[in-house]
């Protein structure tokens, strides 16, 4: 099946204790992406990644870094997590970000930073 | 950054009625997307619009893409209790999505 998965769906952690979230999606697609959601902001763009090793920031990247070592994966690290990133976290891939490839969404990680 | 101000926050409906949704924005957007949120679950997209003027139905759902460029709508025709959730307009730019803010829809049945 095609998916976006995401790792972990749930997470509770403390103030500067490092973490990752992983992303992965099986449709060998180029362009990947890491949103948050939070109440009355919609979704915003932390970093996306247009292909292996090329990584960029999106509209909200301060506290967050990525990697995209292989097609198939792109993590997003929190170094020093603050509860001001405490979010609904979502990784997203489209074949590329031409006008006519839809994104796909991974189900969500739901992060509180205390 | 970019903003999309989407329209209403919040709708609360009875079943079999009709809902309207928009966003506007300051940018011009060469696509205009709509994709729904179930509750749990990450964004599905509905409908993508490609051109300006551009009317596009799926199913119960018809979209618009404003000739300006700037704006778009969503119309969903008699609700039923599977159309909840959270709705989101997105616009592309070359290398990004932006989203508005969502429309939360609640139907009574």
């Amino acid at each position: 099946e095609a998916q976006v998965t995401q790792n972990p769906r749930y997470l509770i952690t403390v103030t500067g204790k490092k973490l990752t979230v992983t992303c992965s999606q099986n449709m060998n697609h180029e362009y990947m992406s890491w949103y948050r959601q939070d109440p009355g902001l919609g979704l915003r763009q932390i970093y996306y990644s247009m292909n292996v090793e090329v990584t960029d920031k999106g509209d909200v990247p301060e506290g967050y870094k990525v990697s995209r070592k292989e097609k198939r994966n792109f993590p997003l690290i929190l170094e020093s997590p603050s509860p001001n990133q405490t979010s609904l976290y979502f990784c997203a891939s489209s074949l590329d970000l031409g006008p006519i490839n839809e994104q796909f969404f991974g189900p969500g990680t739901r992060l509180t930073v205390l | 950054g970019q903003q999309l101000n989407q329209s209403p926050q919040s709708m609360f409906i009875q079943e079999g009625e009709d809902v309207s949704m928009n966003c506007t924005s300051s940018s011009i957007f060469n696509t205009w997307l709509w994709y729904k949120q179930d509750p749990g679950e990450g964004p599905v997209l509905l409908i993508a619009l490609y051109k300006a003027g551009e009317l596009t139905s799926n199913g119960r759902l018809t979209a618009q893409f404003g000739i300006t460029r700037k704006d778009s709508f969503l119309n969903i025709s008699a609700s039923i209790p599977s159309d909840v959730g959270i709705y989101f307009c997105a616009g592309q730019l070359v290398r990004k999505l932006i989203f508005g803010q969502g429309t939360e829809l609640s139907v009574k049945p």
